[in-house]
C-alpha cells in the first residue's frame, strides 16, 4: 500500500527559528514528490522534487529529495509568524490513471 | 487569489437533506478534482473530470454524485450523508491530468448533523 508519512504532525517555534519537516515515502512507482502550504483552507503549490539532490529554494524556504532513502525535507529559516500553516507532503505515482497521495501534513506554529 | 472558487464556504446539513457544492475554475484549465480533507487524516482524492468526462472515482459512496457541466465548473450533489461525511471539502483544477499542477480552491467546510 502507498503510504506517505509526515514528521512531526505538529511543531510549536518562537519566531527566528529554522525548522525542518520530514516527509517519507513508500509508493510502487514514483514521479515527483510535492509540497504544499496550507493556511486556512487552500493548500497553495510551494515545490515539486523529481531529482535526488537538487535543491530547491524559494526565499527563506528550501527543499530537497533523497530518492534512495525515500525522503524529503523542507527547510524553514528564520521563521516569521506568517509561515505558521499545515505543511503538506504529496507523492505523485505515474500510471493510465495517476495517483497523488498525501501525508497527514505537519502543523506549523511560529510564536512571536 | 487562486483562480479556483467554491460555494458555499461553510454548509450545516442534516442527513436527510439534498445540497450541493459548487467549483468554478478561471484558469482555463481541462482537468478538475474534488478532494475530502478529515481531520487528522491525509487529503483524500474522490474524483477527477478531465474534459469533462469523469476519469476517476476512488470508492467513494454513491451518496456522493459529481457533476461536470462544463470544464470550468464541478459540482459534488451530496444527499442522505452521515456524520463522518463532515469534512473540508477542496476542489482543484488543472491543465491536463498532471496533478503536480494542479490549483486549489478555499474548499467548503461541510458539518453533517
Amino acid at each position: 500500500e502507498d503510504k506517505v508519512v509526515q514528521s512531526p504532525l505538529s511543531l510549536v517555534v518562537h519566531e527566528g527559528d529554522t525548522v525542518t519537516l520530514n516527509c517519507s515515502y513508500e509508493v510502487t512507482n514514483f514521479r515527483s514528490l510535492l509540497w504544499y502550504k496550507q493556511e486556512k483552507k487552500a493548500p497553495t503549490f510551494l515545490f515539486m522534487l523529481t531529482s535526488s539532490g537538487i535543491e530547491k529554494k524559494s526565499g527563506r524556504l528550501s527543499s530537497i529529495l533523497d530518492k534512495k532513502e525515500l525522503f524529503s525535507i523542507l527547510n524553514i529559516t528564520a521563521t516569521q509568524t506568517g509561515d505558521s500553516a499545515i505543511y503538506l507532503c504529496a507523492v505523485v505515482r505515474p500510471g493510465g490513471s495517476e495517483k497523488l497521495v498525501f501525508g497527514k501534513g505537519t502543523k506549523l506554529t511560529v510564536n512571536p | 487569489e487562486t483562480g479556483v472558487t467554491q460555494t458555499p464556504r461553510h454548509l450545516v446539513m442534516g442527513m436527510t437533506n439534498k445540497k450541493s457544492l459548487k467549483c468554478e475554475q478561471h484558469l482555463g484549465h481541462n482537468a478538475m478534482y474534488w478532494y475530502k480533507q478529515s481531520a487528522k487524516k491525509p487529503l483524500e482524492l474522490m474524483f477527477v473530470y478531465s474534459l469533462e468526462e469523469r476519469v476517476e472515482n476512488n470508492s467513494v459512496p454513491s451518496r456522493f454524485s459529481p457533476e461536470c457541466p462544463n470544464s470550468s465548473h464541478l459540482f459534488l450533489h451530496l444527499h442522505t450523508l452521515q456524520p463522518e461525511d463532515s469534512a473540508l471539502y477542496l476542489c482543484a483544477s488543472s491543465q491536463g491530468l498532471a496533478k503536480e499542477t494542479q490549483y486549489f480552491g478555499p474548499g467548503t467546510r461541510l458539518l453533517v448533523l
